[in-house]
């Protein structure tokens, strides 16, 4: 069964970097992208982007152009999300989340989702 | 930029008919899915590509997307079907997502 199991909670003062894990299981891994999703406390959804595993390619919010990274790892399917310059505001619940279309005309959904990390930012 | 609205908040009778909208301009020209969030969980999609269920998804769930506003519609509501429910879009190359409804099912 498909299954995208996150790394644990994070607690970073502000000024750090966080990175959270998504390793994937059940499908094969090159072939779905993969977004990484946000959810502030008691707030509602935010995207932050999208990458290819393939490829290995990236496409960010431009938002948070310069602070977010997204790279994978093929050999252990595993996708990651850097986010730097930590503020208050970036505390929230960070979700990834698969998608088989991604972009392409406009279709692509999210099927599955990971249990989530929560990153709290607090000095 | 492209931005999708939704009522904060909507409520039913058990049994009866809910609807959540989600509006914003030529939103019918895009393929709109849904995702249902209860406290504590990850969201699940009910509803992709305007009208399309994934299996695992009751077929007392169904949508529509049509000129300005796509609906999420659930028939015979039940009292596990209170949540937080979000629409999505693409916009070129950015995924959108609606603020969100609080369905209450009362």
């Amino acid at each position: 069964q498909v299954q995208l199991v996150q790394s644990g909670a994070e607690v970073k003062k502000p000024g750090a970097s966080v990175k959270v894990s998504c390793k994937a299981s059940g499908y094969t891994f090159t072939n779905y992208f993969m977004h990484w999703v946000r959810q502030a406390p008691g707030q509602g959804l935010e995207w932050l982007g999208i990458i290819n595993p393939s490829a290995g390619s990236t496409s960010y919010v431009q938002k948070f152009q310069g602070r977010v990274t997204m790279t994978r790892d093929t050999s252990t399917s595993t996708v990651y999300m850097e986010l730097s310059s930590l503020r208050s505001e970036d505390t929230a619940m960070y979700y990834c989340a698969r998608d088989i279309l991604g972009a392409t005309g406009g279709r692509g959904y999210f099927d599955y989702w990971g249990q989530g990390t929560l990153v709290t930012v607090s000095s | 930029s492209y931005e999708l609205t939704q009522p904060p908040s909507a409520s039913v009778s058990p049994g009866q008919t809910a609807s959540i909208t989600c509006s914003a301009d030529k939103l019918g020209e895009k393929f709109a899915s849904w995702y249902q969030q209860k406290p504590g969980q990850s969201p699940v999609l009910v509803v992709y590509q305007n009208n399309m269920r994934p299996s695992a998804i009751p077929e007392r769930f169904s949508g529509s997307n049509s000129g300005n506003i796509a609906t999420l519609t659930i028939s015979g509501t039940q009292a596990k079907d209170e949540a937080d429910y979000y629409c999505q879009a693409w916009d070129s190359t950015t995924v959108i997502f609606g603020g969100g409804t609080r369905l209450t099912v009362l």
